[in-house]
């Protein structure tokens, strides 16, 4: 069983509606939690950055951690084309040596007009 | 912002020959990393250096190596070419204890 777990999808969306994904993990001992987007042969740019549980909103996105559960998500709200990408999710654990991250496999998302 | 250079964006090489892949990162950050991304594999980690002339192997360091002289420059090394190291290659660097890590645009790298 991966450490990560993520849906690889695709999950396609109508423009304007709620992108929802999620990644759910088994190392208690993360802490650190961010979300990735990856355009078509381009490198994964940072989005959302989350310390321990609770929510995080900037713009039209939000991220959740819910540690309990071991379970975190990502929602975009008011979709647009330009989101169509991979979403990465990936964690780290406190004092991981060099700042170590483990990722789940992607999410491809496709927004259409 | 952040920026992480690969110098080399699309490689063909040949199956035996040694291939340099160089990263070169701006803003002073300790830690940087060797990814390795395909189909249905995701991410794997290959090697990562959390400071000059220092290195860890990561998930996936059979075949390759790394060289770090300089805390900017990041470099791997495969040292006699594959067909199955047929990949796209990312490097990242990272600092302090939010454990982010930005990324480079990625080098594509074919082998035959």
């Amino acid at each position: 069983q991966k450490e990560v777990e993520q849906d690889p999808g695709p999950l396609s969306v109508p423009e304007g509606a709620i992108v929802s994904l999620n990644c759910t993990y088994s190392n208690s001992a993360f802490q650190y939690f961010m979300w990735y987007r990856q355009y078509s042969r381009k490198g994964p740019e940072l989005l959302m950055y989350t310390y321990s549980s609770g929510n995080k909103e900037d713009g039209r996105f939000t991220a959740q951690v819910d540690k309990s559960s071991k379970y975190i998500s990502l929602f975009i709200r008011d979709s647009q084309p330009s989101d169509s990408a991979t979403y990465l999710c990936a964690m780290s654990a406190k004092g991981a040596a060099g700042n170590k991250l483990t990722f789940g496999g992607g999410t491809r998302v496709l927004v259409k007009p | 912002d952040v920026k992480v250079t690969q110098s080399s964006r699309y490689l063909v090489k040949r199956t035996g020959e040694k291939v340099f892949l160089e990263c070169v990162q701006d803003m002073d950050h300790e830690n940087m990393f060797w990814y390795r991304q395909d189909p249905g594999l995701g991410l794997r980690l290959i090697y990562f250096s959390y400071d000059v002339k220092m290195k860890e192997k990561g998930d996936i360091p059979e075949g390759y190596s790394v060289s770090r002289e300089k805390k900017e420059r990041f470099s791997l090394i495969l040292e006699s070419a594959s067909t199955n190291q047929t990949s796209m290659y990312l490097c990242a660097s990272s600092v302090g204890p939010r454990n982010t890590i930005y990324f480079g645009e990625g080098s594509w790298l074919t082998v035959v």
